[in-house]
C-alpha cells in the first residue's frame, strides 16, 4: 500500500530557482521522510521530521510537515544541475517505510 | 567505510528459473528490508527482518522468499512462482527502536529473457 502522494508528479525549473515538492498522506504517521533517488541508483536519506516537529532545516533543504492537513513539503532552495533525481518521501508508523511514487526534479543549467 | 551491498548489479533470469539476490551490510543494523521498484510506481516492499532468525511478508510477497540466518545478510529468492520479475529491487537496512532513515544499496536489475 502506497500512502504518501508527491505532487507534483515532475518539475523542471531553471538553475538557481528554488524547487517545491509536495507530499500527501492518510494515516497517523511517527515521521516522515525524504529520499532522493538518482537515475538507476539506490535511494539516498536526506532528512527526517519527526510528527511532533512542524519544520526542519538541512542546509539547502527545508522540510515542513502539517499532521493536521497530512501533509509535507521539501524546498530546495538556490537549485544546481545536481540536484537532478527523484525525489520520495516516506512515512513511518508501525509498519516499514510507505514509500509515495516520487516528483522527478530537471534542474536546467 | 561502512554500508550496504547488493550484488549483482544486472541479473537475467530465465523463464521458471530461481534467481537469488545479495544483500550484506556491515553497518550493524538490526533491520533490514527488501523493496520493488518498477516505473512509475515507487518502491513496494517485499519482505522484511528485524532480527536474525525472523522476517514477515511485505505488500507484494509472493513469489518470493527470503532467510535471515546472520545480522549481515538477508537474501532475496525471486522463484518461478513470480510471474513479473523484470524490476528494479532495493535492499536497505536501519536501527530499530526509534526514528532512523534507512540507508539503501545500490540496487539489482532482473530482466526476465
Amino acid at each position: 500500500s502506497q500512502q504518501g502522494e508527491e505532487d507534483p508528479q515532475a518539475l523542471s525549473i531553471q538553475e538557481g530557482e528554488n524547487a517545491t515538492m509536495n507530499c500527501s498522506y492518510k494515516t497517523s504517521i511517527n515521521n516522515l521522510q525524504w529520499y532522493r533517488q538518482n537515475s538507476g541508483r539506490g535511494l539516498v536519506h536526506l532528512i527526517l521530521i519527526r510528527s511532533n516537529e512542524r519544520e526542519k532545516h538541512s542546509g539547502r533543504l527545508r522540510v515542513t510537515l502539517d499532521t493536521s492537513k497530512k501533509s509535507s513539503s521539501l524546498l530546495i532552495t538556490a537549485s544546481r544541475a545536481a540536484d537532478t533525481a527523484s525525489y520520495f518521501c516516506a512515512t513511518s508508523g508501525n509498519t516499514p517505510l510507505v514509500f509515495g511514487k516520487g516528483t522527478r526534479l530537471s534542474v536546467i543549467a | 567505510d561502512g554500508g550496504i551491498t547488493q550484488s549483482p548489479k544486472y541479473l537475467f533470469r530465465k523463464e521458471g528459473q530461481n534467481v537469488t539476490l545479495s544483500c550484506e551490510q556491515n553497518l550493524n543494523h538490526d533491520a533490514m528490508y527488501w523493496y520493488r521498484q518498477d516505473p512509475g510506481q515507487g518502491l513496494r516492499l517485499i519482505y522484511y527482518s528485524q532480527i536474525v532468525n525472523d522476517f514477515q511478508k511485505g505488500d507484494i510477497a509472493e513469489g518470493y522468499s527470503v532467510s535471515r540466518e546472520k545480522k549481515e545478510s538477508f537474501p532475496l529468492t525471486v522463484t518461478s512462482a513470480q510471474k513479473n520479475p523484470t524490476a528494479f529491487y532495493l535492499c536497505a537496512s536501519s536501527g530499530t527502536g526509534g526514528d532512523y532513515g534507512y540507508t539503501f544499496g545500490s540496487g539489482t536489475r532482473l530482466t526476465v529473457v
